[in-house]
């Protein structure tokens, strides 16, 4: 089975200049998450999508961020525009959901290293 | 609100030798989730396990072993003979066991094991 795809898994950018991540869960996983990791410490989470609808955006910088999961699957995470303390590493994650249901592991893309110069 | 604490920021040990990584944890809810992630250089989380509030059990997989003490808010792990590969960071996190679901990490520890 295919793990949690990202992409790009670098980018380096200016600040104020506008970037974007991709993510594709695990198939048929209907939980998608955004966390962002400074460096040095845990990830803390941006946003939560169930199915295409939004669960949490309560740390999501909605000025400068924002994200989308149209068709329930893909989702993709903008930053408009960047500034210095956005470099971080963005990790994407996915878990089946099933409600009412005691497992509900979220499993982990290999992340997006943003660098803002 | 959730909190979790990993007060060793980072552990070296000597391969071979046994090393236990500490995790306390603070919540309001009476059941939750408990986790472990390994993050090796490579950056991506690798899940290790999950334990639920009721679950008290300890468990051990191979090497690895978890201590699960309700009283003390803790959820201890430990990796007995070390090896080079287990170099990382390995984090504790936790999540309601309704609602919401987001995992809240503690900060890591970074694990050094030399050869």
């Amino acid at each position: 089975e295919a793990g949690v795809a990202q992409s790009p898994r670098y980018k380096i950018i200016e600040k104020r200049q506008s970037v974007a991540f991709w993510c594709n869960p695990i198939s048929g996983h209907a939980t998608l998450y955004w966390y962002q990791q400074i460096l040095g410490q845990g990830p803390k989470l941006l946003i939560q999508f169930q199915n295409n609808g939004v669960v949490d955006d309560s740390q999501l910088p909605k000025d400068r961020f924002s994200a989308e999961r149209l068709k329930g699957v893909d989702s993709t995470l903008k930053i408009q525009p960047a500034k210095l303390e956005d470099s971080a590493v963005y990790l994407c994650a996915s878990s089946l959901r099933q409600i009412a249901s005691s497992t509900d592991t979220q499993y982990f893309g290999p992340g997006t290293r943003l660098t803002v110069l | 609100a959730q909190k979790v604490t990993q007060a060793q920021t980072e552990i070296s040990v000597v391969e071979k030798e046994d090393v236990t990584l500490d995790c306390v944890y603070e919540t309001r809810d009476t059941t939750y989730y408990l986790f472990w992630y390994k993050q090796p250089p490579s950056g991506e989380l690798v899940f290790l396990i999950r334990r639920n509030s009721f679950d008290e059990q300890n468990e051990i997989s191979g090497r690895y072993s978890w201590n699960f003490q309700k009283s003390t808010s803790s959820f201890n792990f430990t990796i007995t003979a070390s090896q080079v590969v287990d170099s990382a960071v390995y984090f504790c996190a936790l999540s309601e066991a309704t609602g919401r679901r987001a995992l809240t990490f503690g900060s890591g520890t970074r694990l050094q094991v030399q050869p």
